[in-house]
């Protein structure tokens, strides 16, 4: 089975633009969870969906936001881009019948400037 | 108190013994608990996950968790310097969503040749 992918791998942008990111999950698993990863603060979640809908957030501002597909591919979006949102941006994703455990895709180093 | 702590180390051990590392956690009702291995620039690679009282073993791996006194510990034997990472513990359960992951600060192990 392919692995989960993000695009793009690298992103470099200024103060106050927006980004949006993509997932695709391994195939068919279609829980997709998102997670900042910065060297301050390590690995945080910011929100999981499951069939289209969010089921659970973190404690990150409105900037951030994302949605899901009928295909369970997933994007997140973070807008009026700050130089503390440079961090590697990670998304995992969940088989259905599981304990719990997700598998991480690549990420996606964003560098704010 | 954070919810996943971990000893940032870095723990030091030579090629071949044994690597110990720990990780205790603050909500009860965690269900599943998750070690993570992430190389440098690389993203969280899952290792193994357990959920029962006791120990569980994956070739050179075994994770031991005690829920009473809210430990989890992950055992590298045979340790190689290919083990040389930063070592991620995570868990899930009812306080903190079973969709999201909450991750300790990470465990930086080095295995000296």
């Amino acid at each position: 089975k392919a692995g989960v992918t993000q695009t793009p791998r690298y992103l470099i942008k200024t103060r106050g633009q927006q980004v949006t990111l993509s997932c695709s999950p391994i195939s068919g698993h279609r829980s997709v969870s998102w997670y900042q990863q910065t060297p301050g603060q390590g690995l945080q979640f910011l929100f999981e969906y499951f069939s289209e809908t969010q089921r659970n957030k973190g404690n990150f501002p409105g900037r951030f936001s994302g949605r899901q597909f009928s295909n369970s591919r997933s994007e997140m979006n973070v807008s009026t881009l700050e130089l503390g949102d440079s961090a590697l941006y990670l998304c995992a994703t969940k088989p259905t019948s599981s304990w719990g455990e997700q598998y991480f895709g690549p990420g996606t180093r964003l560098t704010v400037t | 108190q954070k919810e996943v702590e971990q000893n940032s180390g870095p723990l030091s051990v030579p090629e071949g013994a044994i690597a110990s590392l720990n990780c205790t956690y603050s909500d009860r009702g965690s269900q599943s608990f998750f070690w993570y291995r992430q190389y440098s620039g690389k993203s969280p690679e899952l290792i193994m996950f357990i959920y029962s009282n006791g120990d569980k073993e994956d070739g050179r791996f075994t994770a031991q968790l005690n829920k009473a006194s809210q430990y989890v510990s992950l055992l590298i034997r045979d340790s190689q310097p290919s083990d040389s990472a930063t070592y991620l513990c995570a868990v899930n359960g009812e306080v903190t969503g079973f969709q999201k992951l909450v991750f300790g600060t990470g465990t930086r192990l080095l295995v000296s040749p």
